[in-house]
């Protein structure tokens, strides 16, 4: 089972908004709502920032939304800060029986 | 508040074997499906395997199936993951991550995290 693809990098300066990408197949993410997007922080534990495709958690900024279109997922993050600067992780539920979960690769958000 | 409170890891030679355990407060334990997730140094998130709340249904990546196996003892609110035959790609932090009630493939709490070390 491969990983989602997503970006090794993105960048953007302070204000601006970005989106990061997040490719799977019709056996995860186009097949199923069931995605997610986590922030890590370097040395940090990973935080859920969206789930069901576009939900935020209760105390999550609403600069942080999500989408799906087809195979691929989104995140966008509005007005960036340099707190926003950090790794970023999507999610999805798997078809496959070898899996529940399957993660994307991950993406280095750097706020110029 | 939820806690959760991995232990266990350490330097263990290929081949070895090591038990981490969860500690888990805060939230009705037995109710929650429970996951491991690793990552090895400087890498990505990779799922582990998955216990559901009482601990009758598991499931695996198929890179550790047959080498992991997760358990949960509820009176004791904790979680297990035995580590046999391990090889030098399962060096990584292991997390231990509580499912959501609703769809329990969304990880809403993390522990801090334990690393296993297999190096000869």
């Amino acid at each position: 089972q491969s990983a989602l693809t997503q970006p090794a990098s993105v960048s953007g300066s302070p204000g601006q908004s970005i989106t990061i990408s997040c490719t799977g197949t019709s056996s995860d993410v186009g097949g199923y709502n069931y995605v997610s997007w986590y922030q890590q922080h370097p040395g940090k534990v990973p935080k859920l920032m969206i789930y069901d495709v576009s939900n935020r958690p209760s105390g999550v900024s609403n600069r942080f939304s999500g989408s799906k279109s087809g195979n691929t997922a989104s995140l966008t993050i509005s007005g960036l800060q340099a707190e926003d600067e950090a790794d970023y992780y999507c999610s999805s539920y798997t078809s496959s029986i070898i899996l529940d979960v399957v993660f994307g690769g991950g993406t280095k958000l750097t706020v110029l | 508040e939820v806690q959760l409170v991995e232990s266990g890891g350490g330097l263990v030679q290929p081949g070895g074997s090591l038990r981490l355990s969860c500690a888990a407060s805060g939230f009705t334990f037995t109710s929650y499906w429970m996951h491991w997730v690793r990552q090895a140094p400087g890498k990505g998130l990779v799922w582990v395997s998955r216990t559901n709340g009482d601990g009758s249904s598991t499931n695996y990546a198929d890179s550790v199936k047959g080498r992991f196996t997760i358990s949960r003892d509820n009176a004791k609110n904790t979680l297990y993951l035995q580590l046999n035959s391990l090889r030098a790609e399962d060096t990584a932090v292991y997390y231990c991550a509580k499912a959501q009630w609703l769809v329990p493939y969304y990880f809403d709490y993390w522990g801090q995290g334990t690393l296993v070390t297999v190096s000869s």
